[in-house]
């Protein structure tokens, strides 16, 4: 019954390579975010989708690409992968785009060899 | 570009004592909020303060607002083993603008 979930939790994968992280919320929330905690613990908002649309869009490399199937799920694929996306990446949730009150998985860490 | 700026970096206490922390903020804001990172999790909520509140309180929680000076402290009382996290200020400034957060603050409690 967890209210915002990741997969995988780890991920380890050579430099060049494809992969996808996937998030999902069970508290009936509108908007959904991605976010990139690098190894200095900075957070750093990427990607913001509202309703499968997207509303938020930092400056992310072309390779980032999130997709959104339905309200529920923000999925983030990562093409090409480089050794400087080594970092720990976090799906959050909130009820609407105006609330600011978020709901955050446990995480991905993805360390590019 | 960062907005809130936690100070200490990091903080060592006993078990017992106060913890305070604080948050400085570069521009208005409409709300600032307090969330804690426990090691290897994902950051859960704690407390959202608005522009025209002062001060709030949660449990063992209080933290306050000065706006005139663009800060904000968060206070733990009475500190437990378990409150050892990460604690990150973050503030937005208008309906749809993303969270901005801090680095945070390293607390450790030792019991």
């Amino acid at each position: 019954d967890t209210a915002v979930s990741q997969t995988p939790k780890y991920l380890v994968t050579q430099m060049g390579n494809d992969k996808s992280i996937k998030c999902e919320q069970n508290l009936g929330h509108d908007t959904m975010y991605w976010y990139k905690q690098d190894s200095k613990k900075f957070l750093k908002i990427m990607f913001s989708y509202n309703n499968k649309e997207l509303i938020i869009n930092e400056t992310v490399p072309n390779r980032f690409s999130p997709k959104s199937p339905d309200k529920a799920h923000l999925n983030l694929h990562i093409n090409s992968l480089e050794l400087g996306d080594s970092a720990v990446y976090f799906c959050a949730s909130s009820q609407d785009r105006r609330s600011k009150t978020q709901y955050f998985g446990p995480g991905t860490r993805l360390l590019v060899l | 570009s960062q907005q809130g700026e936690e100070d200490p970096q990091a903080l060592s206490i006993q078990e017992g004592e106060n913890a305070t922390m604080n948050c400085s903020y570069k521009t208005s804001i409409n709300n600032l909020q307090w969330y804690r990172q426990n090691s290897g999790r994902g950051l859960v909520h704690l407390i959202l303060i608005r522009s025209n509140e002062r001060e709030k309180h949660s449990g063992r929680l209080r933290v306050t607002l000065d706006t005139s000076k663009k800060s904000s402290s968060l206070l733990i009382t009475a500190s437990r083993a378990a409150d050892t996290a990460s604690y990150f200020c973050a503030t937005d400034n208008s309906g749809n603008t993303p969270l901005v957060f801090g680095k945070g603050t390293r607390l450790s409690v030792i019991a």
